[in-house]
């Protein structure tokens, strides 16, 4: 069985740019999460999909970050425009419909550098 | 607003010896403790969870939760190399999934 994949999984950008992360789940998995580690700090909640709706979406940093998951599969994360302390690995995860945090599964992150 | 504190290290113990990580929260509410592994450059991978009090022992790792102190700790017996890698605690947001992070806790297990 395939495991969460990210993609891309590194990314330079320059202050301004738009960058958009891909997380594919594992097949079947209605939750979706995304985390974020900035340098130097724990790793940080993002947003939590259920299937294609938001279910909790507080710890998005502000409206510069646009997350969406289409038809309840992959999702994208979209950083519009990216400022510095956007920098970090950004994590996706994912879990089945009922067992949430007790088996959350983590890709590979992306590590977005923004300069 | 949630806490999980962890002493980052570097936590050095010689092969065979047992490494000691410990975790503290905040939220006396919380009822479920998670310990990931994560190597240099991969994704954290879950390697323990416990909510009773006590002892919760797979292998040669040991969960340790002490409610009361607000504090949970994971055993690592005879530890080899391949056990050097930064460990998280984590604990769910309330009546919800996501999950609160320490800042981990590096162990450098040395041959």
């Amino acid at each position: 069985e395939a495991g969460v994949t990210q993609f891309p999984s590194h990314s330079v950008i320059e202050k301004g740019q738009t960058v958009t992360l891909r997380c594919d789940p594992i097949s079947g998995h209605d939750n979706l999460y995304w985390y974020r580690r900035v340098m130097g700090k724990e790793i940080k909640f993002l947003l939590h999909f259920v299937k294609e709706s938001k279910q909790d979406e507080s710890g998005m940093p502000n409206n510069r970050f646009l997350a969406e998951r289409t038809g309840g599969t992959y999702s994208t994360l979209k950083v519009q425009p990216a400022e510095l302390e956007d920098s970090g690995v950004y994590f996706c995860a994912s879990s089945p419909r009922w067992t949430g945090a007790y088996e959350q599964y983590f890709g590979p992150g992306t590590r977005l550098t923004v300069t | 607003q949630k806490e999980v504190e962890q002493n980052s290290g570097p936590l050095s113990v010689p092969e065979g010896a047992i490494a000691s990580l410990n975790c503290t929260y905040s939220d006396r509410g919380s009822q479920s403790f998670f310990w990931y592994r994560q190597y240099s450059g991969k994704s954290p991978e879950l390697i323990m969870f416990i909510y009773s009090n006590g002892d919760k022992e797979d292998g040669r790792f040991t969960a340790q939760l002490n409610k009361a102190s607000q504090y949970v700790s994971l055993l690592i017996r005879d530890s080899q190399p391949s056990d050097s890698a930064t460990y998280l605690c984590a604990v769910p947001l309330p009546g919800n999934t996501p999950l609160v992070f320490g800042k981990g806790t590096r162990l450098s297990v040395i041959a």
